[in-house]
């Protein structure tokens, strides 16, 4: 089994649809958790980031931590055609020496008119 | 407000060429990664580096070498390139004792193999 596996994609929404992303992990240590944004042609970059279970809000954007199921989930709300961009979940395992970051596959997002 | 840059965009190399890839960060991290990344394959960990001189090796380091003699340096090294590392090459740093920074990406280096 796959460390991190990601919903697979690629996923097409109209403009204003709430769009859900999720991840899988298989190792309980993992500690922290996070999505990034990566544009056509451009490096990752850190769109959110939780800390063990729970939710974080931050504008049109939550992300959502189930450890209990290893689930993580990204959700979008009334999303823009300026979201349209690959959104990758990444895990960390720790601090230090243990703290690479291992990633999803990444979605393929399109957001329509 | 450059965090981690990678020294080309595009590069083109012939089968059996030795490619340097190099990265420098500038926010003093211990952490630095080289991540490739191919479609439908998301990003693969090649090789990191926790501190000057170290390195480990991560899920693909086969034909690949890295080298980190400062700290805001990491190099990545292709002793032979062949055409199956045509792919798009991404470096990251990152700090090691706070867990809430964030690790930074450069803009990639798109290599070719010919």
């Amino acid at each position: 089994q796959k460390e991190v596996e990601q919903d697979p994609g690629p996923l097409s929404v109209p403009e204003g649809a709430i769009v859900s992303l999720n991840c899988t992990y298989s190792n309980s240590a993992f500690q922290y958790f996070m999505w990034y944004r990566q544009y056509s042609r451009k490096g990752p970059e850190l769109l959110m980031y939780t800390y063990s279970s729970g939710n974080k809000e931050d504008g049109r954007f939550t992300a959502q931590v189930d450890k209990s199921s290893k689930y993580i989930s990204l959700f979008i709300r009334d999303s823009q055609p300026s979201d349209s961009a690959t959104y990758l979940c990444a895990i960390r395992g720790g601090i230090g020496a243990n703290s690479k970051l291992t990633f999803g596959k990444g979605i393929t997002l399109s957001v329509r008119p | 407000d450059v965090k981690v840059t990678q020294s080309s965009r595009y590069l083109v190399k012939r089968t059996g060429e030795k490619v340097f890839l190099e990265c420098v960060q500038d926010m003093d991290h211990e952490n630095m990664f080289w991540y490739r990344q191919d479609p439908g394959l998301g990003l693969r960990l090649i090789y990191f580096s926790y501190d000057v001189k170290m390195k480990e090796k991560g899920d693909i380091p086969e034909g690949y070498s890295v080298s980190r003699e400062k700290k805001e340096r990491f190099s990545l090294i292709l002793e032979s390139a062949s055409t199956n590392q045509t792919s798009m090459y991404l470096c990251a740093s990152s700090s090691w004792g706070d867990p809430n920074t964030e690790a930074f990406f450069g803009q990639g280096t798109r290599l070719t193999v010919v």
